[in-house]
């Protein structure tokens, strides 16, 4: 199973700037098929589901504003939010769909500093 | 847009049988884009993918829970089901179905979730 390793677990960050959020794979989730990184990124805010922000590593999810940006290969992958609104303050989860059983990070919380 | 819809009993004794449907709204369950999962969520921690079925009845079972771990699809009704037995204290979880987009290598991903349900183990 693969384990993906999410950091900082908490990250401070005032609005207006921007947070890189890190999230590490045991081993790669690229694909074998295609030049590809089977990665995605979700959203969570309280009492809410998850919501797709990111998929294949770095495309946007429909509806998703061009302030998330994903980038990274291999095992290693960034989440980056640009000019912080106060909407995006919420739980960040990272998730591997390369190798089964698909497996999540352990989140990261972006925190109103 | 389709909508996902997970319905319940949000108690169950120890050692009796979690069952969960889910109904899919606004679309046909029977598309071959798409795979069905289940997705839980323990108190205060991470996802963990359950399982997931193809409308053709194929599924994909987490190994650690495959021995307890039951899904099916029902496409008359635009529905699929989660079944499992001998629960205990740590499977008391959020659970989510989702919906999977299937791509061309095989490998799927969620793209929409249900608002979730909380299962509660009882002893």
């Amino acid at each position: 199973e693969i384990v993906m390793t999410q950091s900082p677990s908490t990250l401070s960050v005032s609005p207006g700037e921007s947070a890189t959020l890190s999230c590490r794979a045991s081993q790669s989730v690229n694909s074998k098929l295609v030049w590809d990184s089977n990665l995605a990124w979700y959203q969570q805010k309280p009492g809410q589901a998850p919501r797709l922000l990111i998929y294949g590593a770095s495309t946007r999810a429909t509806g998703i504003p061009t302030r998330f940006s994903g980038s990274g290969s291999g095992t290693e992958f960034t989440l980056t939010i640009s000019s912080l609104q106060s909407e995006d303050f919420a739980v960040y989860y990272c998730h591997q769909y390369n190798n089964w059983p698909y497996t999540f990070g352990q989140g990261t919380k972006l925190e109103i500093k | 847009q389709q909508q996902l819809q997970e319905s319940g009993p949000g108690l169950v004794k120890s050692s009796e049988t979690l069952s969960l449907t889910c109904t899919v709204s606004g679309g046909s369950i029977s598309s071959s884009s798409y795979n069905w999962g289940w997705i839980r969520q323990p108190p205060g921690k991470g996802q963990e993918c359950i399982g997931s079925i193809y409308y053709t009845g194929s599924t994909y079972y987490n190994p650690s829970l495959k021995s307890r771990l039951t899904i099916s699809v029902d496409t008359s009704n635009n529905q699929f089901s989660l079944e499992l037995s001998s629960v205990t204290a740590a499977d008391t979880a959020v659970y989510y179905c989702a919906r999977q987009r299937v791509l061309g290598s095989g490998s799927f991903y969620i793209d929409s979730w249900g608002q979730g349900i909380l299962v509660t183990v009882s002893s």
